[in-house]
């Protein structure tokens, strides 16, 4: 069965590591995106990414980045981690089926950042 | 004002009742709107999707969209203490494939 996947699903990390959270889906859709999630704020738009080599910054880029290298994998890295960035994230693909987009989700990661 | 409106809850309901949950939204551009459920430390599941004005039923569930005034809510009927979750609204904006989501609203189906 076609599924998303993230790894790790856990992480401890320390202020200012390099951190980077994998997303891996076999729906083989070509629109990727990463949210995060904190209480009180919903789900947040990070990055997306509608195809290999496209990336696009969503409402709240800042310490993020991502690439795209093939249809399956968009990771996502936090390229110097802030306690800010302690939340869970979640990764999502969709496709066009009808003219309408509808989104699933991995799991998720929890990060804390220490 | 805020995108995406939803009462963040909790609403309880005793089961067997029939749950309404509502989400208003601000940009009138928007085209398709998403209805997930997402349990207590799980990731959002889609349970259903509308795109016209009215309504759309699926099982005990019904969505209802009225754009004129901006607005869409799902209806649970016969609520089980199953569907306690948090339902989050979501929308796609015309031209954009990613979606807004809403804060979430908590339901308690009381046994």
């Amino acid at each position: 069965d076609a599924e998303i996947t993230q790894s790790p699903r856990h992480k401890i990390t320390e202020t200012g590591r390099q951190v980077t959270l994998a997303c891996h889906q076999t729906w083989n859709h070509n629109n990727m995106f990463w949210y995060r999630q904190d209480l009180g704020h919903g789900l947040r738009l990070i990055h997306y990414s509608y195809g290999v080599h496209d990336t696009n910054k969503g409402e709240v880029s800042d310490g993020y980045s991502v690439s795209r290298s093939n249809t399956e994998d968009l990771p996502l890295t936090l390229e110097s981690a802030a306690s800010s960035q302690t939340s869970v994230y979640f990764c999502a693909s969709s496709e066009r089926e009808g003219g309408r987009y509808e989104q699933y989700f991995g799991p998720g990661t929890r990060l804390t950042v220490t | 004002q805020k995108e995406v409106e939803q009462n963040s809850g909790p609403l309880s309901v005793p089961e067997g009742a029939i749950a309404s949950l509502n989400c208003t939204y601000s940009d009138r551009g928007s085209q398709s709107f998403f209805w997930y459920r997402q349990y207590s430390g799980k990731s959002p599941e889609l349970i259903m999707s509308i795109y016209s004005n009215g309504d759309k039923e699926d099982g005990r569930f019904t969505a209802q969209l009225n754009k004129a005034s901006q607005y869409v809510s799902l209806l649970i009927r016969d609520s089980q203490p199953s569907d306690s979750a948090t339902y989050l609204c979501a929308f796609n904006r015309a031209g954009r494939r990613a979606l807004t989501f809403g804060s979430g609203t908590r339901l308690q189906v009381q046994p």
